[in-house]
């Protein structure tokens, strides 16, 4: 079965530089979410999409921006980066906003 | 407020049972989940339960929960080697448009 996907799987930026991250979800998914996994830590919930349009927002920088897009793939925007930056960075997709998000493999974001 | 802890490490012999616990704090919590994490990989679905469940089975997983209490707990039987991992408790509420809160995670790891 298809899963998310998430590229690129591994970025390497220097500080100050900016980043883009896309996540394509399960075909005929319709929302998609974005969390943040610093080191040894627990996911942290971003910012979702549903049909195009941002549902929620979490503890998202103003220095991070996202979309989704007409064939539902979703892209976080990341600018002036930090090293806090660093971490594993999550999609998840789901169907109605249901319950049942699925998650990409993540983007190691390191930077330098 | 949204809440979820988990104890941070749990060590079981190759065989026996795994009981991992999770307090939350929000009542309104709709769905609670269980997440699987091997090193550097993704987060795997393992199982969910709904608030007006107390148990759900599937396999060698139990999940009993405890509304009075606020207390989640995930059992696995017969535990191998392959189920070492961190294993976050999650909970969503569905008037949040479904995003998901994250315990801190249990590393689990498997004594011979």
């Amino acid at each position: 079965a298809a899963g998310v996907i998430q590229s690129p799987r591994h970025l390497i930026k220097e500080k100050r530089e900016t980043a883009t991250l896309k996540c394509y979800p399960i075909p005929r998914h319709d929302t998609v979410y974005w969390y943040q996994q610093g080191p040894g830590q627990d996911p942290q919930f971003l910012i979702s999409f549903y049909e195009k349009m941002q549902s929620d927002k979490g503890s998202i920088p103003d220095r991070f921006s996202a979309q989704q897009f007409s064939d539902y793939h979703s892209e976080l925007n990341m600018s002036s980066l930090e090293l806090g930056d660093s971490a594993l960075y999550f999609c998840a997709s789901s169907f109605n906003r249901d319950f049942e998000q699925y998650f990409g493999p993540g983007t190691r974001l390191t930077v330098t | 407020g949204e809440d979820v802890e988990q104890s941070l490490f749990l060590s079981v012999r190759e065989g026996d049972s795994s009981v991992i616990n999770c307090t939350y704090t929000d009542s309104s919590s709709t769905y609670l989940y269980w997440y699987k994490q091997e090193p550097g990989a993704g987060l795997q679905l393992l199982t969910y339960i709904f608030s007006n469940m107390d148990m759900k089975q599937d396999q060698r997983l139990t999940v009993l929960l405890n509304k009075k209490d606020k207390h989640l707990s995930l059992r696995i039987a017969d535990t191998q080697t392959g189920d070492s991992a961190i294993y976050f408790c999650a909970e969503t509420i569905y008037s949040s448009a479904s995003k998901i809160i994250f315990g801190s995670g249990t590393r689990l790891s498997i004594r011979p």
